[in-house]
C-alpha cells in the first residue's frame, strides 16, 4: 500500500475483554515496530519484527500483551484482559530495513479501557 | 539501559522567534539518531544523523549531532504557527534494530 495502515482507527473496550489491533506496513518494508502512546507521553517501544527474524519482545509490558507477523507482512498486536492502563495510542511504523533509521508511521490505533 | 532525553518538555513562543530543542541520549553501540514532527497522529520524519558536526538542514529547520557528549539539537528559525506540534528524537543502536524514543517537546507557536 502507499502508507502504513492501521485498523481499527478507534476502539473503546470494557477492562477484562481482549482486544486485537492491526497493521499492515508499506510494501516491501522487513521491518515493523509497535509502539504505545499515552496521553502526552512519548513512544514506548512495544515489539520489533525484522524479516525471518525472532521478533524483540523486550518492550511487552506484561504476558496480556503479545504480537505476530504473519507472512513477513500484516501484524497483529493482541491485548488480553485489557486494563484502563492499557488506555493508549497504539503506533505501527514499518521501515525498507531495521538499519535504514527512517520509520514510516501509521494514523494510530487508540484504545480506550473503561 | 539506553535512554533518551529531550528538553525542554514543552516551549511556548510567538511568531517569528528561533527555538532550539535538545535531545540527550545514554544508548549502547549508537547507531543514528532520528528528530521527528507529530502534529496529530502519525510522526513524520524530519532528519537523521550519524555523524558528528555535520549539519542537517531543510528550509528553516535544522540539526546537528555531538557523538562526543551524546547530544543532538533541533534548531527552528523564523517560527511559524505551523510549526506547533510535539517533536520526537529517537536513537537507535548497532546492537538492535530498534529505536528509544524520548519524551518529546511540545512547541506552541503564537501568532
Amino acid at each position: 500500500g502507499a502508507g502504513v495502515s492501521q485498523s481499527p482507527s478507534n476502539k473503546v473496550t470494557e477492562k477484562g475483554k481482549d482486544v486485537e489491533l492491526r497493521c499492515d506496513p508499506i510494501s516491501g518494508h522487513t521491518a515493523l515496530y509497535w509502539y504505545r502512546q499515552s496521553l502526552g507521553q512519548g513512544l514506548e517501544f512495544l515489539i520489533y519484527f525484522q524479516g525471518n527474524s525472532a521478533p524483540d519482545k523486550s518492550g511487552l509490558p506484561s504476558d496480556r500483551f503479545s504480537a505476530e507477523r504473519t507472512g513477513g507482512s500484516v501484524s497483529t498486536l493482541t491485548i488480553q484482559r485489557t486494563q484502563q492502563e492499557d488506555s493508549a495510542v497504539y503506533l505501527c511504523a514499518s521501515s525498507q530495513s531495521s538499519w535504514t533509521g527512517e520509520l514510516f508511521f501509521g494514523e494510530g490505533s487508540r484504545l480506550t479501557v473503561l | 539501559e539506553d535512554k533518551v532525553v529531550q528538553s525542554p518538555l514543552s516551549l511556548v513562543v510567538h511568531e517569528g522567534d528561533t527555538v532550539t530543542l535538545n535531545c540527550s541520549y545514554e544508548v549502547t553501540n549508537f547507531r543514528s539518531l532520528l528528530w521527528y514532527k507529530q502534529e496529530k497522529k502519525a510522526p513524520t520524519f524530519l532528519f537523521m544523523l550519524t555523524s558528528s558536526g555535520i549539519e542537517k538542514k531543510s528550509g528553516r529547520l535544522s540539526s546537528i549531532l555531538d557523538k562526543k557528549e551524546l547530544f543532538s539539537i533541533l534548531n527552528i528559525t523564523a517560527t511559524q504557527t505551523g510549526d506547533s506540534a510535539v517533536y520526537l528524537c529517537a536513537v537507535g543502536s548497532s546492537n538492535t534494530g530498534k529505536l528509544i524514543f524520548g519524551q518529546g517537546t511540545t512547541l506552541q507557536v503564537k501568532p
